[in-house]
């Protein structure tokens, strides 16, 4: 069964300029979650998704922004880029139920200059 | 607020030297706590779930234990390549969409 996918690993990007990332879950899995990670916040929770509705949401400012699609696939988007959010952003998909852990994929690196 | 405290932030052990990972956490009603490996430059991997105090979980080197207000990780006889990053997190019944994480143990196993 293959795993949680994201692309691109790496991005480059300058300040003020906007980007989106994008995540395939694990086959069967409906809710998909965001995670910013950095070596000073840890995991920073972004927001959650099941059936194409945001069920959750962390504390980031409006800039940092996500869909899911009716195929579960997900994508996050964050405008007007800051040198602070520099980071790995990682996406986990989860069966929903009790007995469900975050499956995480190997994240997208951006670099903000 | 729900919160997680790890430590230590990281250790170092020799190959066969044992030893104990703590997580700390505070939580309004937890549903689950889990632990997660993660190597550099790859996303956390899921090691175990444990839901009520007493409860044990086992895999290879590693048993997680945990209590009404902390979960520990012991690795027993560790190996080099369970060098890694170990990650506690915790969801809570009333928000069981969010996880929170803790900033990580970071191991050293050298042979």
């Amino acid at each position: 069964k293959a795993g949680v996918t994201q692309t691109p690993r790496y991005l480059i990007k300058t300040r003020g300029q906007q980007v989106t990332l994008s995540c395939s879950p694990i086959s069967g899995h409906r809710s998909v979650s965001w995670y910013q990670q950095t070596p000073g916040q840890g995991l920073q929770f972004l927001f959650e998704y099941f059936s194409e509705t945001q069920r959750n949401k962390g504390n980031f400012p409006g800039r940092f922004s996500g869909r899911q699609f009716s195929n579960s696939r997900s994508e996050m988007n964050v405008s007007t880029l800051e040198l602070g959010d520099s980071a790995l952003y990682l996406c986990a998909s989860s069966l929903e139920g009790n007995d469900s852990p975050l499956h995480f994929g190997n994240g997208t690196r951006l670099t903000v200059t | 607020e729900d919160q997680v405290t790890q430590s230590p932030e990281a250790l170092r052990l020799q190959e066969g030297e044992s030893s104990s990972l703590n997580c700390s956490y505070t939580v309004s009603g937890l549903r689950g706590l889990f632990w997660y490996r993660q190597d550099p430059g790859k996303g956390p991997e899921f090691l175990f779930t444990l839901y009520s105090a007493g409860e044990e979980k086992e895999k290879e080197r590693l048993k997680a234990t945990l209590t009404k207000k902390e979960s520990f990780l012991h690795i027993t006889a560790p190996k080099p390549e369970d060098s890694a990053t170990y990650l506690c997190a915790v969801q809570a019944l009333n928000n069981f969409n969010k996880f929170y994480f803790g900033s990580g143990t970071k191991l050293n196993v050298k042979p």
